[in-house]
């Protein structure tokens, strides 16, 4: 069985672009989560969806958008790139919505912002 | 404050050596408790959920001090294949947002 899958894997961006990385949850998993990780951090929470509505949001800018869609699927968008948004971003899956704390996670998009 | 606070290490150490790591957490409301193994350069893995009472699987003991808001791991007879950074990680309130530290980083050496 597939397990999360991220795309692109690498891309680089220049300061002022937009970006939407993709991700599919595992097959049968209603809940999507997206974690930044910063090179030497561990990863920070931006969002959750679940049911495709958003059930929770972390300490990012109103630059960070997502969605979720009818087949669970997410997008992950990020406008007017800064350097600081050089990152890994890294997308979860879990069955549900309430946490008994067993994310699987995909390999990531890393993001490199020039 | 940092919610989760890890020592980020790196720890080396010889193989077959135990080896403990510690974190501390800031919300006393925090209700459940992880470690996660992230090997270089690759996503994170649950590796063990952890319980007041304690808990093992095999080589890796975990335990947690609510009382303290202190959470540990020991390694015991640590192999090769253990050097990673492992998260510390807590789950906060509804949903599925989790809280991870900073990670220690292990080096397991021959």
């Amino acid at each position: 069985d597939a397990g999360v899958t991220q795309s692109p894997t690498h891309l680089i961006k220049t300061r002022g672009q937009h970006v939407t990385l993709r991700c599919s949850p595992i097959s049968g998993h209603k809940s999507v989560s997206w974690y930044q990780q910063v090179l030497g951090q561990g990863p920070q929470f931006i969002f959750q969806y679940y049911e495709k509505e958003e059930r929770g949001r972390g300490n990012f800018p109103d630059r960070f958008s997502a969605r979720q869609f009818p087949n669970y699927s997410s997008e992950l968008n990020v406008n007017a790139l800064l350097l600081g948004d050089s990152a890994l971003y890294l997308c979860a899956s879990s069955l549900g919505n309430t946490g008994d704390g067993e994310l699987f996670f995909g390999e990531g998009s890393r993001l490199t912002v020039l | 404050r940092k919610e989760v606070e890890q020592d980020p290490g790196p720890f080396n150490v010889p193989e077959g050596a135990t080896v403990a790591f510690n974190c501390t957490y800031s919300n006393s409301a925090s209700q459940s408790f992880f470690w996660y193994r992230q090997d270089c350069r690759k996503e994170p893995k649950l590796l063990m959920s952890v319980y007041s009472s304690g808990n093992e699987d095999g080589r890796f003991t975990a335990q947690l001090n609510r009382a303290s808001q202190y959470i540990s791991l020991l390694i015991r007879d640590s192999k090769l294949s253990d050097s990673a950074t492992y998260l510390c990680v807590i789950l906060t309130g509804g949903g599925n947002k989790l809280t991870f530290g900073t990670g220690t980083q292990l080096k397991v050496e021959l």
